[in-house]
This record gives structure tokens, C-alpha cells and sequence, in this order.
């Protein structure tokens, strides 16, 4: 069964660094999504990306965050300067169709600790 | 502000008995509504989902049902099993928009 792949499961990085968390969507899907979870909260929503350019985005989605598919397979997050509180868990997600119920299928997270 | 938000934040079961997980939202405007299965280390799982104008849809072992009258919503397990045991989360989406919106979480523990 195909499925939404991330890469690395933790990444480890130092306030202020830039890092890029890689998500390798379904392959025959066309809307993208990143969401994120602080630890013991809720999953919230950062953006979503379509035919090269974002769709929609949340308040959390800032400057300091940046979307790109960069070929026809990969789906990336940067976070320019980390902070402290951008430790989370990171999760790709991807569905076929822009329609209202149209299911979103979710990667197994990226863990993000920012020290 | 609008939330999705659940009752309970863990809910203990005999294996082989059926699981109620509810839900409360508020926002009024939500017209489709999902819930996910997160187990421990992996990202939000589907299970299964209702379009507003349903009150009930049933799935393998699960069914959901909607009340709008008091914004509810509730994912019933039958038979539960050990397998089942992880984070539910009951989630909405709203005019057409792509963002799903989370509510907090119920911690589903089976008790062999």
C-alpha cells in the first residue's frame, strides 16, 4: 500500500540553524500538507501546496518557514532560524484531489529538537 | 475561537467490549469530520469519516455518529482489541477549505 515516507525520523539541530525536513508524498497525489505537534498537543495545521505554490497557510506559518517541491518526488519544510519552540513533531501529509472530503494521508513525523 | 475538542482524555476498556470515544465541536459552519488513530511514534491514521449531511456511517468495526443539533460526534469500536489501543482524534474541515483541525486527543487503553 503506497504511503507517505519522511526523512530523518529526528533531527537534532541548534537555535538559529536552518533545517529542511524531506517528505516524499504519494505518488499519484497532488495537494501536499505539513502540520505540526508540540508535545502533548494537538496536531495543527501549517500549510498546504499545489501545483508549485501554497494554497493555504496558518498564523503559525511565518517567514521563517518556506515549502518547496524541488522535483517530482520530494516535498520539503524549511524552518530558517529555529527556535526553541519549533521543537515538534513534523508531519507530511498528501491527498489526490482537492475536494472537501478527500482523505489526507499522513507520514510517520519528523521529530524536531531544537536546543 | 473555534475549536474540535473531545471529553475525555482517557478512556480504559475490557478487550472485547465496545469503545465510545466523543467529541465536541463548535464550530458550526464544519461540514465533514474525520477521525484519526495515532499510535505511538507514527503519524495520524485514517479511520473513518462523515459528510454533514449523514448522521451515521459505519465502517469495519467502527461507526460514527453525528449530531449536529449538539455539535457531537462520537467514534464507537466494537469488540475492542489490544491493537486498538493509541490516540484518537476527532478532526473537522470546514467550507471547503484543506486544513483539517485537530481536537485534542482520547488515549484508548485495552485491558487485556
Amino acid at each position: 500500500e503506497p504511503e507517505v515516507t519522511q526523512t530523518p525520523s529526528h533531527q537534532v539541530t541548534q537555535m538559529g540553524q536552518e533545517v529542511i525536513l524531506r517528505c516524499v508524498p504519494i505518488s499519484n497525489h497532488l495537494y501536499f500538507y505539513w502540520y505540526r505537534q508540540i508535545l502533548g498537543q494537538k496536531v495543527e495545521f501549517l500549510v498546504s501546496f499545489y501545483n508549485n505554490e501554497i494554497s493555504e497557510k496558518s498564523e503559525i506559518f511565518d517567514d521563517q518557514f518556506s515549502v518547496e517541491r524541488p522535483d517530482g518526488s520530494n516535498f520539503t519544510l524549511k524552518i530558517r532560524s529555529t527556535k526553541l519552540e519549533d521543537s515538534a513533531m513534523y508531519f507530511c501529509a498528501s491527498s489526490e484531489v482537492r475536494q472537501a472530503t478527500d482523505t489526507q494521508y499522513f507520514g510517520p513525523g519528523t521529530r524536531l529538537t531544537v536546543l | 475561537g473555534e475549536s474540535v475538542g473531545l471529553h475525555l482524555p482517557t478512556l480504559s476498556v475490557q478487550e472485547g467490549d465496545n469503545s465510545i470515544i466523543n467529541c465536541a465541536y463548535s464550530n458550526s459552519a464544519s461540514d465533514y469530520f474525520i477521525w484519526y488513530k495515532q499510535e505511538s511514534g507514527k503519524g495520524p491514521q485514517f479511520i473513518i469519516d462523515i459528510r454533514s449531511n449523514m448522521d451515521k456511517r459505519q465502517g469495519q468495526r467502527v461507526t460514527v455518529l453525528l449530531n449536529k443539533t449538539v455539535k457531537h460526534l462520537s467514534l464507537q469500536i466494537a469488540a475492542t482489541q489490544p491493537g486498538d489501543s493509541a490516540v484518537y482524534f476527532c478532526a473537522e474541515r470546514s467550507g471547503g477549505y484543506q486544513k483539517v483541525t485537530f481536537g485534542t486527543g482520547t488515549k484508548l487503553q485495552v485491558i487485556p
